[in-house]
């Protein structure tokens, strides 16, 4: 079975502050994605990542893909409240197969 | 745009009442997947379907049935509810090719089992 371990599980900060999610397979994948998650609604993507050593930068959030395609992480710049949400890493595999991570819950204090 | 749409959004079954948790998408996706989320877990895979009359099983398909008459639809059956199947179930699709692509989510169907 495919693992994606995401770190940390939980994360409160103040807005303004920066901070970094991790996501951890023993596994490689064709691509990486992530995904934004809030209350009551279903995941959305924000990026892909599909190059080992690929970053992406979306605004003040970057994306980077490990070098062997078993990890990834996302890099929040000046964190705000509007970034408040579940952020979702997902590995694809194979054809058609999304593995999930764990997820890490982020709360951005005003 | 409707995207993904699930119905119903919230569901209370008793233990051994059987159901189905519906799903549409009108963006003539041929990969369609359910999924289940509980806290601390993600999102793991039930079933998935890579075209109307392929499905096939994921991480944890026991207690769940899944058919695909048609590209639109995708709907997931609990055949005897049980309390271990509470938890938020999202339905996805996405085109054929994965990599570069992306999942489209349903607003996800809150279910409880008592």
């Amino acid at each position: 079975t495919q693992l994606l371990e995401q770190s940390p599980q939980f994360l409160s900060i103040q807005e303004g502050e920066n901070l970094t999610v991790y996501c951890n397979s023993s596994s490689v994948f064709s691509s990486l994605q992530w995904y934004r998650q809030e209350p009551g609604e279903g995941p959305v993507l924000l990026v892909t990542v599909v190059t080992g050593g690929e970053v992406k930068k979306l605004k003040r959030l970057t994306f980077q893909f490990g070098d062997a395609r078993k990890d990834s992480s996302l890099h929040i710049t000046a964190a705000q409240p509007g970034d408040t949400g579940l952020y979702l890493c997902a590995g694809v595999s194979g054809t058609y197969k999304y593995i999930f991570g764990t997820g890490t819950r982020l709360k951005v204090l005003a | 745009n409707a995207g993904v749409t699930q119905t119903p959004k919230f569901q209370v079954l008793k233990t051994g009442q059987s159901m189905t948790l519906q799903c549409a998408q009108d963006m003539n996706h041929e990969y369609m997947s359910w999924y289940r989320q509980d806290p601390g877990m993600g999102l793991r895979l039930i079933h998935y379907s890579v075209g109307a009359g392929i499905t096939d099983q994921g991480e944890v398909p026991n207690g769940y049935n899944v058919s695909r008459s048609t590209t639109e639809d995708f709907p997931l059956r609990l055949l005897s509810a049980a309390p271990s199947q509470t938890s938020v179930y999202f339905c996805a699709s996405s085109p054929r090719q994965v990599i570069n692509t992306e999942a489209f989510f349903g607003q996800g169907t809150r279910l409880t089992v008592v």
